[in-house]
Parts: structure tokens; C-alpha cells; sequence
């Protein structure tokens, strides 16, 4: 089955710790997303990548990193430097020519 | 610029009741709307989406939303709630360029038997 799978659904983490969160889709889509959400809030756009080596800032990028070395994979890296990183984190990504985009399962990142 | 705002964060109906869900946009080109579900700790999933052609536009689930240019609106009905509607609802604009949505803080649907 096609699909995009993001691993681990629960990551719990000490503050002060980077941790990388997993993306990975195979429906050979060409751009892929990060965004976080917060209870009463829509999602908000972290990072994106419409091509392999070749990523975009989002709104909220400040304490994220990622890279995209391989069309099926988009890593997002929460450092130490975020100061609130406890959310769900959510990971789509899109066909070039469509506008839908299809999300993963998404990951709920708490730190101590 | 886009934005997308959603009237109403909590929206609560009676089992076999209409469900209308609100959601306006502001886009500077013509906007790709969608609707999405989030059922609890998992991913979002599509109802539907407006691509420019019918403007009522059919979804999954007995969901339907009508795009209505002259108030920017695209709301969400079902004629009949069914407590497996009871989810989160976003709706959401995107810019064609870039592939970038723009969401609205959701719209908690509960359904009551």
C-alpha cells in the first residue's frame, strides 16, 4: 500500500535534547511538508521541500532543521533551540501538478 | 496572501440533525479549497476539494460544501449527523505556486445521541 509513515507516533525527550522525527512516503510525490499543531489551532507550516536537495522556510521554522536528500524521505530535526517543542507534528506531501496534499499519521513529541 | 477563518471553534448537534460547518477565505488568486477531518491523535484525511470546476462539490461520508465566490465562503454540511461524524474539521486554501495550504484553527464537531 502506498502511503506516508512517520515514526515514532509517541517520542518523549528531555529538555535541552535534540530529537529527528521520520517521514517517509512512497507514493513518489515530489514536495513534502512539516507542520506542527497545538490544541485550538490549525496547523502551521514548518518547513517544505518541493525537490530533493532543496528546501523552504515555513512560518514557524525558528529551533527546526530538516533535510531532503531522498525524494521519499523528510526528516525534521527539533532542537534545543526551539523553546516550546512539545506538539503533535504532522508530515504531508503532494504530487507536483496537484494541489491535495496526503498526510502521514503524524507523531506527538513531548518533552520533559 | 490567503487566510482561512472557521466560525465557531465548537459546533454541536443532535444525532439525525443538520451539520453546517463555516469556513471563509480571503485568497489573491483563485483559491484550491479544502475541507479535512482529524479524528483523535491521528492524521488529517480529505472530505473534499474545490479545483475551479462544479462549485458544489461532493465529499466522502455524505459531506458536501458549496464555493460561493461573491462571500468567499466554502461551509461544510451533511443533511444528517451520525455520531461517527463527531472529529476535528479544517478547512483549508492553497496557493497554487508553491503548493502551500493555509489552514483554519478547526472546528470541533460533537454529536450528541
Amino acid at each position: 500500500d502506498g502511503g506516508i509513515t512517520q515514526s515514532p507516533k509517541y517520542l518523549f525527550r528531555k529538555e535541552g535534547q535534540n530529537v529527528t522525527l521520520s517521514c517517509e512516503q512512497n507514493l513518489n510525490h515530489d514536495a513534502m511538508y512539516w507542520y506542527r499543531q497545538d490544541p485550538g489551532q490549525g496547523l502551521r507550516l514548518i518547513y517544505y521541500s518541493q525537490i530533493v536537495n532543496d528546501f523552504q522556510k515555513g512560518d514557524i521554522a525558528e529551533g527546526y532543521s530538516v533535510s531532503r536528500e531522498k525524494k521519499e524521505s523528510f526528516p525534521l530535526t527539533v532542537t534545543s533551540a526551539q523553546k516550546n517543542p512539545t506538539a503533535f507534528y504532522l508530515c504531508a506531501s503532494r504530487l507536483r501538478g496537484d494541489n491535495e496534499q496526503f498526510f502521514g499519521p503524524g507523531t506527538r513529541l513531548t518533552v520533559l | 496572501a490567503q487566510s482561512v477563518t472557521q466560525l465557531g471553534s465548537h459546533v454541536s448537534v443532535s444525532e439525525g440533525a443538520l451539520v453546517l460547518l463555516r469556513c471563509n477565505y480571503s485568497s489573491s488568486v483563485p483559491p484550491y479549497l479544502f475541507w479535512y477531518v482529524q479524528y483523535p491523535n491521528q492524521g488529517l484525511q480529505l472530505l473534499l476539494k474545490y479545483t475551479s470546476a462544479a462549485t458544489l462539490v461532493k465529499g466522502i461520508n455524505g459531506f458536501e460544501a458549496e464555493f460561493k465566490k461573491s462571500e468567499t465562503s466554502f461551509h461544510l454540511t451533511k443533511p444528517s449527523a451520525h455520531m461517527s461524524d463527531a472529529a476535528e474539521y479544517f478547512c483549508a486554501v492553497t496557493n497554487t505556486n508553491a503548493g502551500k495550504s493555509t489552514f483554519g484553527d478547526g472546528t470541533t464537531l460533537t454529536v450528541k445521541p
